[in-house]
């Protein structure tokens, strides 16, 4: 079935680790974007793909930030050096065509990341 | 929309009371406009959205959002709420292909 999958769905780090959060997109979907949103807050933008491109990450933080989608499918988004302000829910979406105002994005179950 | 503001961070409700949830943008362009929502143990789906045209707009479970663009808002409404309300309500407007959420509206219904 599918609909957009998130691995791990929980991850506990230390802090100076990496971690790195997998999303499998709806097959056959375009666009896939990551959005992170942090306790009492709407989920907010990092970074987005059309197939394998990267078309906007002006979203990520800082440069311990960075993802990768390199076959056009599954995606990864890769944290260097964690620290506890990293701690958050890490959300990815995917849709059929890009432009959010024409083709609705399926969210996944995100993964909740906690930097101890 | 540049940014999406939602003022009601917690609301409380008996069931079939009437909902009303706010919702501000700033004016970026064309504005798109949605409402997701997340019951607890589950992911964000979308009630429903607003491109253009008739600005009332009718999503799914009864609820409803109206487009006012005079006041740059799109509240959404439901006339009588459920326990299965309960939930986390986010509003959201696109800026080219990304969406910008606002803070979100925790709903409670007790029956």
């Amino acid at each position: 079935g599918a609909g957009v999958s998130q691995s791990p769905r929980y991850k506990v780090t230390k802090r100076g680790q990496d971690v790195a959060l997998r999303c499998d997109p709806i097959s056959g979907h375009v666009s896939l974007y990551w959005y992170r949103q942090a306790l009492g807050q709407g989920p907010e933008f990092l970074t987005y793909f059309n197939y394998e491109a990267q078309q906007d990450k002006s979203g990520l933080p800082n440069d311990r930030f960075s993802a990768e989608r390199p076959e056009g499918s599954i995606s990864t988004l890769t944290i260097q050096r964690t620290e506890q302000r990293d701690s958050a829910m890490y959300r990815c979406a995917s849709s059929s065509g890009p432009g959010a105002g024409d083709y609705e994005q399926y969210f996944g179950p995100g993964t909740r990341l906690t930097v101890t | 929309a540049q940014s999406v503001s939602q003022h009601n961070h917690h609301v409380i409700l008996s069931e079939a009371a009437s909902l009303e949830l706010g919702c501000n943008y700033s004016y970026g362009g064309t504005v798109n406009l949605f409402w997701y929502v997340q019951y607890p143990g589950q992911h964000l789906q979308l009630l429903l959205k607003y491109f253009s045209g008739d600005p009332l707009v009718k999503g799914i479970k009864g609820f409803e959002a109206e487009f006012i663009k005079s006041k740059f808002s799109f509240n959404l409404r439901k006339p009588s709420v459920q326990w299965s309300d309960t939930a986390e309500y986010f509003c959201a407007g696109d800026n080219t292909d990304k969406l910008i959420f606002g803070t979100g509206t925790r709903l409670q219904v007790f029956p």
